[in-house]
């Protein structure tokens, strides 16, 4: 059964700073690498995803994905109070695989003015 | 634009009482379904899914049940509710194509006492 771990469990961070959020995984067959943000109190969203190794940048995001090490990161660059959220990584062995989406317990970042 | 809602918003309920919690979307057609359980300060935890009318795959056992009584509904109940049921109930669609971006709905919160 797949096991997703994430680190740090939380995370306080001045406004502008680099954040980096990290995820593991155990299945090596695992070929779908996402990342979702839940503001509190509300549904989580989805906010990227990668396939293969490498980085993929989306404004101020970049997901970084290391397959041989079982994990990936976001990074978060010029930190805003508006980021402040919970963050949950999310695993699953490919696109055709309906229902075996994992998620991890999530890190909650604070990022402060 | 597809549009998902949840219903009740919350819940507050006694031990050993019935539930149902219910979900609708429009704007999509044959969409996966998928009903989440977040407790708190928890992981995203999935209950169950169906890709099909009339079809649903349990994935963890929690003294729930799901049905998907028409295309574009999906229910989840229980005729005795436990204090462990209390959380965050989240629904959720995913297109057939791409079926690991999952969107969420507002969620329900119930607290069982």
């Amino acid at each position: 059964q797949q096991k997703v771990q994430q680190s740090p469990e939380s995370l306080i961070v001045p406004e502008g700073a680099m954040t980096s959020l990290n995820c593991t995984f155990s299945d090596s067959a695992s070929q779908y690498f996402a990342w979702y943000r839940q503001h509190s109190g509300k549904a989580p969203k989805a906010l990227m995803s990668i396939f293969s190794n490498g980085e993929k940048e989306e404004g101020r995001f970049t997901i970084h994905l290391n397959k041989a090490s079982l994990h990936f990161s976001l990074h978060i660059r010029d930190s805003q109070p508006s980021d402040s959220a919970l963050y949950l990584c999310a695993v699953s062995r490919g696109t055709q695989v309906v229902g075996q989406l994992t998620f991890g317990r999530g890190t909650r970042l604070q990022v402060y003015a | 634009a597809q549009t998902i809602h949840q219903w009740p918003v919350a819940e507050i309920k006694a031990v050993g009482s019935p539930l149902s919690l219910g979900c609708t979307i429009k704007g999509k057609s044959s969409p996966n379904l998928y009903w989440y359980w977040q407790a708190t300060g928890g992981t995203l935890q999935q209950l169950f899914y169906s890709i099909t009318v009339g079809q649903v795959e349990s994935v963890v056992q929690l003294n729930l049940s799901a049905s998907r009584p028409k295309d574009d509904q999906f229910i989840l109940s229980t005729e005795k509710l436990l204090l462990s049921h209390s959380g965050f109930y989240l629904c959720a669609w995913s297109l057939r194509e791409s079926q690991n971006t999952l969107y969420f709905g507002a969620g329900t919160r119930l607290s069982v006492l």
